[in-house]
C-alpha cells in the first residue's frame, strides 16, 4: 500500500517569512497529491493540489511542486499571515479508486 | 459549492448505547464517501470507503460489526457505531467525492464534512 511520510510535524516562522512542507509517497502509481489545511476541531479544507502530469502549480501565496521521479512533493507558502496557522496535511491518491492516503500533518505556527 | 454536512456535530451518550452519525453532500451527487478517525493531535485515519448500493469496504483492523455503515443514496451515508464504549471517543469526520466534474467540483478530489465529537461515557 501507499506510504506517505510528511515533515516538519511542527514548523514555526515570523511573519512575512515563507514556510515549505514536505512529503515524500511509496507507490509509483499515485498520481493525485492534495494539501488539505485544518483548523483546530473543524474540518480539512482543500487548499491546493496537483496531478502528476504537472510539476508545480500556483495559487496566489500558495505553491505545490512534484517530483515524480523523487516521489517528493511540497507545499509553499510565502508572505504568511498569522491566519495561515493551522495543521496542514498532505495526501497521495491513484485517482481510480480515489483512496487518499495522508500524512501524518505539519502544525504551522506563523507569529506575529 | 461541494458542501458536506454531518449530523450530529457532538453526541455524548453511555457506554453500551448506538450511536448514528449522518454525512450528507448537499450540493453534489456522491459516487464514494469516506469515513475517517482522528485523534487529538493526529492525522484522519480511514476508517471504511463507502459506495451507494453496495456494501462499504472496511481498512484492516477496523471492526465492521461495530463501525455499521449504510450509504442508502448518492448524497447520504450514516456511520452507527454499535455498542460504543469509551474507547470510541473521538473525532469522526466523513468526505465525499462527486459523481461528476465541472464548476466547484473535482471528481479527483475529497470533500470533507465538519466532523462529529462523540465522547462515551
Amino acid at each position: 500500500g501507499e506510504n506517505v511520510e510528511q515533515h516538519p510535524s511542527t514548523l514555526s516562522v515570523q511573519e512575512g517569512d515563507s514556510a515549505v512542507i514536505k512529503c515524500t509517497y511509496s507507490d509509483s502509481a499515485s498520481n493525485y497529491f492534495p494539501w488539505y489545511k485544518q483548523e483546530l476541531g473543524k474540518r480539512p479544507q482543500l487548499i491546493i493540489d496537483i496531478r502528476s502530469n504537472v510539476g508545480e502549480k500556483k495559487d496566489q501565496r500558495i505553491a505545490v511542486t512534484l517530483n515524480k521521479t523523487a516521489k517528493h512533493f511540497s507545499l509553499h507558502i510565502t508572505e504568511t499571515q498569522p491566519e495561515d496557522s493551522a495543521v496542514y496535511f498532505c495526501a497521495a491518491s491513484k485517482v481510480k479508486g480515489n483512496q487518499f492516503y495522508f500524512g501524518t500533518g505539519t502544525s504551522l505556527t506563523v507569529i506575529p | 459549492g461541494a458542501v458536506v454536512s454531518q449530523h450530529p456535530s457532538w453526541v455524548i451518550c453511555k457506554s453500551g448505547t448506538s450511536v448514528k452519525i449522518e454525512c450528507r453532500s448537499l450540493d453534489f451527487q456522491a459516487t464514494t464517501m469516506f469515513w475517517y478517525r482522528q485523534f487529538p493531535k493526529q492525522s484522519l485515519m480511514l476508517m471504511a470507503t463507502s459506495n451507494e448500493g453496495s456494501k462499504a469496504t472496511y481498512e484492516q483492523g477496523v471492526e465492521k460489526d461495530k463501525f455499521l455503515i449504510n450509504h442508502a443514496s448518492l448524497t447520504l451515508s450514516t456511520l452507527t457505531v454499535t455498542s460504543a464504549h469509551p474507547e470510541d471517543s473521538s473525532f469522526y469526520i466523513c468526505s465525499a467525492t462527486p459523481w461528476t466534474s465541472g464548476g466547484f467540483f473535482s471528481t479527483d478530489t475529497q470533500y470533507f464534512g465538519p466532523g462529529t465529537r462523540l465522547t462515551v461515557l
